[in-house]
């Protein structure tokens, strides 16, 4: 039981260049959650899944976008990347059956140049 | 109002001492209350839920004020390891999102 996987660890990308972050996980949950945390900012929602085959805008959607493949993975994706997404990425998953524990991911390091 | 605030500390805390944390939130509709831990450049995880009627797991206290809209976590005996951030977790309300607040950093010094 991997709980919550995200590739990659650590990314470097030029300024417009594009990429896609991966998680998976092998928990049957139901729910999955992309994050960004920089410094002093806390973690701040992107997007969010409650369910397979919806997705929803959280707190800072703008530049991203994202897909629910399936139960297990949700990827985001930065179409052309800015400085100013240089952060942090969590990926989190939760029951969503009323017991509300979230569970991350490692992160992925981002740094645009 | 922000819908979850915290004192971001640093708190310095020589080992042994008790310290303790508040976290305030907005929306009285909300249904669940947690305490995450987080490490420097890790992810957070779970420390403890928080309950209506407080609940204890070791040297944490963990309790729920819904009339003032607070929670607060209690750390008695600290250790050095205790050193890290703890985020205030509340959610999820009517349109399913779960709130983070920026957390509070903890520093216990030997």
């Amino acid at each position: 039981n991997a709980g919550v996987t995200q590739t990659p660890k650590f990314q470097v990308l030029k300024t417009g260049q594009s990429m896609t972050l991966q998680c998976a996980q092998d928990m049957n949950h139901n729910s999955m959650y992309w994050y960004r945390q920089d410094p002093g900012m806390g973690l701040r929602l992107i997007y969010y899944s409650a369910s397979e085959g919806t997705t929803d805008k959280g707190e800072v959607p703008n530049g991203y976008n994202v897909s629910r493949l399936n139960k297990r993975e949700f990827s985001l994706r930065l179409e052309s990347a800015a400085p100013s997404q240089t952060s942090v990425y969590f990926c989190a998953s939760i029951t969503g059956t009323g017991y509300y524990e979230q569970y991350f991911g490692p992160g992925t390091r981002l740094t645009v140049t | 109002r922000k819908e979850v605030e915290q004192d971001p500390g640093p708190f310095n805390v020589p080992e042994g001492a008790t310290v303790a944390f508040n976290c305030t939130y907005s929306n009285s509709a909300s249904q669940s209350f947690f305490w995450y831990r987080q490490d420097c450049r890790k992810e957070p995880k779970l420390l403890m839920s928080v309950y209506s009627s407080g609940n204890e797991d070791g040297r944490f206290t963990a309790q729920l004020n819904r009339a003032s809209q607070y929670i607060s976590l209690l750390i008695r005996d600290s250790k050095l390891s205790d050193s890290a951030t703890y985020l205030c977790v509340v959610g999820p309300n009517r349109d399913d999102k779960i709130i983070f607040g920026k957390g509070t950093r903890l520093h216990i010094l030997p």
